[in-house]
Parts: structure tokens; C-alpha cells; sequence
């Protein structure tokens, strides 16, 4: 999506091992946000960031972090990834004032 | 803390038929998204509604917004096929934004 990118778009990894999920932002947004989406559960919130340094839990946060060091990226890390983590994950952003949340195109993590 | 129920969650429908996709929240907002979602793509903006009485529309979709009542409606006149997919709301919380669960629709010729 224009002005939102996540990377990688698809990863295998094994249980136990550290992840970490990118968003990338042209937009100079303030907020950011990191959503899993899984069958009968819609998209739930992970975390999310209302500006650099400042990052907040959301719905569903146990066994996940985040860093946002620049405005641009917005980080998403398992520091022990487990199959209940096997997931699409997608990014989104939202400017002050700004009148539509605007997603990344996803992330498919598979936790074997 | 915010509660978004969305329903149906699935919804099977005749073309040419009209139906109402029902979102209910459970704090103050005033800010409300409907989203949709076609099978392995990302989330496609259709409207977003700011304040009480909002209403949008564009084709045979149209939302509203009651913020009194905490409800969001997307009214779906005669539909099409085309407009298969998966329909979200979303809450805006201030900081949080809270997803309801989704409503596939399905609809057939």
C-alpha cells in the first residue's frame, strides 16, 4: 500500500526463535499499530504507538514487543516465537487529524 | 475498555436483496471505520464516520453513525455479487482502535 510498507511478507521460523516483524511508514504518521489477524477472531490489536519512543499494549499483547525509534519504523518482535503466534500480521497507521486508518499489505508468520 | 460486536458474522444472501450489517461498541467514540477484506488481501478503506447521524454512501453500500446509541450500520442495497468479501468495523478509541470480529458475506447469483 502506498506509503506503508511491512517486511518480510512471509516467514517460517521454528518455536523458540526470536522474530522480528518491520513496518515502514513515508507518511510521517503519528500513530502506529500492529494487528494479527486470525479465523474467528478478526483483527485484534498487539501493540500500538502514538509517537516515537511512546508505545502502549493493546488487546493482545502477551509474548510480543515493540520499538519505535523513528517516526518511519515501528517494530514488532517475538523474543520466543510458539505456533499459537502463527498469524497474519498487518500494520497500520493513522496521522493526527487524519480521517482513515491505512494498512500494510500483511506479514504471514508460520511458527512450526 | 472499548468493546467492539459486530453481527451477523456470517451472512448468506440472494442477489438483489437488502441487508444491514449491525456494529455496536461499548464507549464513547466518534470516530467509526467500516473496512472490507477480499480472501489473502489487506483491509480496504470504505468509510470512515466522525461525528452523530454520519452517513455515507457509495454505490449500494451506506453506513451511519449513532453515537448516542453506539451503533454503526452498513445498509447493502440490491446486491451484487462483486460485493462478496469480508466487512469490519472499527472503533477509535483515541489511542486504541478496536476491531469487531468481521462479517462474511456471501452472496449468490
Amino acid at each position: 500500500d502506498a506509503g506503508i510498507t511491512q517486511s518480510p511478507r512471509h516467514k517460517v521460523t521454528e518455536t523458540g526463535t526470536p522474530v522480528t516483524l518491520r513496518c515502514h511508514q513515508t507518511e510521517n504518521h503519528r500513530y502506529m499499530y500492529w494487528y494479527r489477524q486470525d479465523p474467528g477472531h478478526g483483527l485484534r490489536l498487539i501493540h500500538y504507538s502514538y509517537g516515537v519512543k511512546d508505545t502502549d499494549k493493546g488487546e493482545v499483547s502477551d509474548g510480543y514487543s515493540v520499538s519505535r525509534s523513528k517516526t518511519e519504523d515501528f517494530l514488532l518482535t517475538l523474543e520466543s516465537a510458539t505456533s499459537s503466534q502463527t498469524s497474519v500480521y498487518f500494520c497500520a497507521i493513522k496521522g493526527t487529524g487524519a480521517n482513515v486508518l491505512t494498512f500494510g499489505a500483511g506479514s504471514r508468520l508460520t511458527v512450526l | 475498555e472499548l468493546k467492539v460486536e459486530q453481527n451477523p458474522l456470517f451472512l448468506s444472501m440472494q442477489e438483489g436483496k437488502n441487508y444491514t450489517i449491525y456494529c455496536n461498541y461499548s464507549t464513547t467514540s466518534d470516530r467509526l471505520y467500516w473496512y472490507r477484506q477480499d480472501p489473502g488481501k489487506s483491509l480496504e478503506s470504505l468509510f470512515v464516520l466522525l461525528s452523530n447521524g454520519a452517513v455515507k454512501q457509495e454505490g449500494r453500500l451506506m453506513a451511519s453513525l449513532d453515537t448516542k446509541a453506539r451503533l454503526s450500520t452498513l445498509h447493502i442495497t440490491a446486491a451484487v455479487h462483486d460485493l462478496s468479501a469480508t466487512y469490519f468495523c472499527a472503533v477509535d478509541g483515541y489511542d486504541k482502535i478496536i476491531f469487531g470480529k468481521g462479517t462474511r458475506l456471501h452472496i449468490l447469483p
